[in-house]
Order: structure tokens, then C-alpha cells, then sequence
């Protein structure tokens, strides 16, 4: 069974730009949730999706947002790009998302913002 | 909130050697426990998990028990390898709430 995909793997924008990743889940998993990666925060929750609807936010501006497709596919878009969003952007997914499931998670998209 | 707490790194250990890595949690219910690890350039992989107290879990030679009692969660194995080396994550799904709280990652280096 292929694992969770992100596309792309790099990007490099400039400050005040938009930027959308996306993310494909295992098949079969119908929960997808978003992470930011940086040195100073370490690992931080953005939101998670389950059968397109958002159930879950974490604490970061309305500047970031996500949705989720009938096939489960997620984007996510970032608009108005600052420095401080340079980081590693992690989806991960699971069956149904609750708290006792694996979440597995793809590569991740490096954003580099100049 | 919840929250999780690790061990400050980098652990520099020898091939052969004996790991511990601490994880302790607060949590407001009984939250389901999991260590992941991330190599240089790649994503997250899970290690290993545990979904409610005593239980342990575990996998290519790494163990963890849940401690509900000293809400620990801590990460051992017994001989350590080079290819071992990379970074730990602590990790809680608390009961309600669809998403992992991670702690700051552990760094293991193994040298030959």
C-alpha cells in the first residue's frame, strides 16, 4: 500500500507571496491532519480534516487554511507568506483520526520563504 | 493543555549501548502514547505505541511502557545501532481531541 505523498517536496517563495501544498493519504484513510515544523517551535498541529470537514484548528493566523476533498486528498494554502513560515509542512493520515489511531505521515514540503 | 516532555539531546552513545530516552506527559484524560522517529530529510515514521496504561509497546528492539502512575512513557533499547541515530519524538492523542502533541525531539547519535 503506497504511503502518504506530499507534493511539492521544496519551494521557495517570497514574503507576501500564497502558497498551496498538497497531500494524498493512504488509501482507505479518510482523516488528514497538517503540521508545521520549524527549529524554534518544533512540531505544531495546523488542523485536521475528516470527510471534508475541518474538526479540528490549531493555534496559528487565519493566514492558514486547508480543505479536503471527497477522495480524501487535503491542500493547504498559506497566503500572505511572512519569513516566519519557512518550515517543514507535514501531513499526516489515519482512518478515522481518532486518538487512539496511527497517524502515518508523508515527507513533507520544505518551504523556504525569502 | 496537554503537554509532553522530553529529555534535552543530543545522546551520544556507542554502538552496543544501552538506550534510555525519558518522556514524561500531563494530560487531561487517558491519552494514547507514541514514539516516532525522523531521520535527516525524511518524515515522520512511528516506532512504536500504546493506548492505555501498562501497556507496552514495541518494535525493532525499541520498548515503552505507559506508566500512568508517573505518566511516563519512556524509550529504551537494549543495544544501539550507527543506523539508530536520528531524532526521537514523544508524542499523547488525548481522548476528543484529533491531533498529536509532541515533544521537542530527542537527538541520538551512535558512533561505531
Amino acid at each position: 500500500k503506497a504511503g502518504v505523498t506530499q507534493t511539492p517536496r521544496y519551494l521557495i517563495k517570497t514574503r507576501g507571496q500564497q502558497v498551496t501544498l498538497s497531500c494524498s493519504p493512504i488509501s482507505g484513510h479518510r482523516s488528514v491532519s497538517w503540521y508545521q515544523q520549524t527549529p524554534g517551535q518544533g512540531l505544531q498541529f495546523l488542523f485536521e480534516y475528516f470527510s471534508e470537514t475541518q474538526r479540528n484548528k490549531g493555534n496559528f493566523p487565519g493566514r492558514f487554511s486547508g480543505r479536503q476533498f471527497s477522495n480524501s486528498r487535503s491542500e493547504m494554502n498559506v497566503s500572505t507568506l511572512e519569513l516566519g513560515d519557512s518550515a517543514l509542512y507535514l501531513c499526516a493520515s489515519s482512518f478515522r483520526g481518532g486518538y487512539t489511531d496511527t497517524q502515518y505521515f508523508g515527507p513533507g514540503t520544505r518551504l523556504t520563504v525569502l | 493543555g496537554d503537554s509532553v516532555t522530553q529529555m534535552e539531546g543530543p545522546v551520544t552513545l556507542s554502538e552496543e549501548a544501552f538506550l534510555t530516552i525519558n518522556c514524561t506527559y500531563t494530560a487531561t484524560g487517558y491519552p494514547s502514547l507514541f514514539w516516532y522517529v525522523q531521520y535527516p530529510g525524511e518524515g515522520l515514521q512511528l516506532l512504536l505505541k500504546a493506548t492505555k496504561a501498562d501497556d507496552k509497546g514495541s518494535n525493532k528492539g525499541f520498548e515503552a511502557t505507559y506508566r500512568k502512575e508517573t505518566t511516563s512513557f519512556h524509550l529504551e533499547k537494549g543495544s544501539v545501532q550507527v543506523s539508530d541515530s536520528a531524532v526521537y519524538f514523544c508524542a499523547l492523542s488525548d481522548v476528543g481531541f484529533q491531533k498529536l502533541v509532541f515533544g521537542t525531539g530527542t537527538r541520538l547519535l551512535v558512533s561505531p
